[in-house]
């Protein structure tokens, strides 16, 4: 199985400010990557697919690009309600994988 | 708007069947490929697997053959199965839809059905 690596496992932020979110394959995985948000007791929501799409309804902050098997998740000026649990997920090969997660806190 | 509801039992006994429905409003289930993932308490998501309408189905090999997933397109429904169930099958499970157009992943997701495996 692909194991996907994601880091920092959490990170403090304030509103406004530029945050990033890594995520590292095993092996290659081209550009089949999807980011998704959960809060707590929510289903995922999806932001990002093949490393770069944005999912239709998602604002503009949100973005991602990849760099070889290294992957990131941008979030250019943090808002109250992007506070929450983030994870990636690769799509190249089965069994479909994810990382363990990244939350945003509120500094 | 797309809609979908996992039912089922919320607490099955250890060695016994895990079974839960997801029924999908808004879209014709003959589209796209629909999905089970799950969620341990505190731990990250897992897929667990996915069929098409034609009954075509990819299944997580973790599980071990445990998992069967079937669809009933008159009811627009798709269905899990998940036998010997143990308390590490204990979870909140989702059912979701793949209409990423073949990326893989999931633009609608289930509220989630939390399901406890304890005597």
């Amino acid at each position: 199985d692909i194991q996907m690596t994601q880091s920092p496992s959490s990170v403090s932020a304030s509103v406004g400010d530029r945050v990033t979110i890594t995520c590292r394959a095993s092996q290659s995985i081209n550009s089949w990557l999807a980011w998704y948000q959960q809060k707590p007791g929510k289903a995922p929501k999806l932001l990002i697919f093949a490393a770069s799409r944005l999912q239709s309804g998602v604002p503009l902050r949100f973005s991602g690009t990849r760099s070889g098997t290294e992957f990131t998740l941008t979030i250019s000026s943090l808002q109250p309600e992007d506070f929450a649990t983030y994870y990636c997920q690769q799509a190249n090969n089965f069994p479909l994988t994810f990382g363990g997660g990244t939350t945003v806190e509120i500094k | 708007q797309v809609q979908l509801q996992e039912s089922g039992p919320g607490l099955v006994k250890p060695s016994e069947t895990l079974s839960l429905t997801c029924t999908v409003s808004g879209d014709s289930i003959t589209n796209y490929f629909w999905n089970w993932l799950r969620q341990p308490p505190g731990k990250a998501l897992e897929w667990i697997g996915y069929i098409y309408h034609s009954g075509t189905t990819n299944y997580n090999p973790s599980l071990k053959n445990r998992v069967t997933i079937s669809v009933d397109t008159s009811k627009n429904q798709f269905s899990l199965k998940m036998t010997s169930a143990t308390a590490a099958d204990t979870a909140v499970y989702y059912c979701a839809r793949d209409g990423t157009g073949g990326y893989h992943a999931w633009d609608y997701w289930g509220q989630g059905a939390l399901v406890t495996v304890s005597s």
